[in-house]
């Protein structure tokens, strides 16, 4: 089952660093990866998402590193506040013809931003 | 724009009980996913419906699980019997179409079996 491994279990940054969790797949038809934001009692969030076309994607203060020789990639937040404590959820998916969805998330990253 | 709704928020049971978790989609979304979150872990995909038939149960514990899909928009969830390890978040979630549409998810419904 487990296809997404990601790291770190837990981070702890202080506010203005940056934030990093490494995500890895196995699977070479994953071709949709997404990153997902939970708060307490809340569903995830999509926060930001790639496709393999491209190694970078930048969307405000949160961007995603794709290396797909490595099958390997990342979410980086800049300037990190502490409105962004939660835990993050890597994922990778593969668009298949017929529609299914084969979502595989990591175990998930805690993130806490110290003020 | 309403998000997907779901009931109830929690429910304790003892084991062997059953169970049923109730969700609504966002309008005009015709795929729907339930989810099954262990605490620690990442969602587990339980079953998908594209408007009222099922597109993929292969994880779903056929012998304990079962989902169906009213007319293409509501859905519930049942376990019967439930296991001690059935404990977990159930979340719904639902996307417009196709796999990589985004998906929105529900509060999710807090399952404890004793």
């Amino acid at each position: 089952q487990q296809q997404v491994k990601q790291s770190p279990q837990s981070l702890i940054v202080q506010k203005g660093g940056i934030s990093i969790i490494n995500c890895a797949y196995e699977n070479t038809a994953f071709d949709y990866f997404p990153w997902y934001q939970q708060f307490p009692g809340k569903g995830p969030a999509l926060l930001i998402a790639i496709r393999p076309d491209v190694s970078e994607k930048k969307e405000g203060r949160f961007t995603i590193s794709f290396n797909k020789s490595a099958k390997q990639f990342s979410l980086h937040i800049m300037d990190s506040q502490p409105g962004d404590s939660a835990t993050y959820f890597c994922a990778a998916t593969h668009e298949r013809g017929d529609n299914n969805n084969d979502m595989r998330f990591g175990a998930g990253t805690r993130l806490t931003v110290k003020p | 724009e309403a998000g997907v709704a779901q009931s109830p928020r929690y429910k304790i049971i003892e084991k062997r009980q059953s169970v049923a978790f109730w969700c609504n989609p966002i309008s005009g979304h015709a795929t729907l996913y339930w989810y099954q979150q262990i605490l620690g872990q990442g969602p587990k995909l339980l079953i998908q419906f594209q408007n009222n038939g099922v597109v993929d149960d292969s994880q779903l514990p056929k012998d304990r699980f079962s989902a169906e899909r009213l007319k293409g928009v509501d859905s519930t969830l049942k376990i019967q019997p439930a296991k001690l390890e059935d404990s977990a978040v159930y979340l719904c979630a639902s996307s417009l179409a196709g796999v990589t549409d985004t998906q929105y998810f529900g509060p999710g419904t807090r399952l404890t079996v004793l």
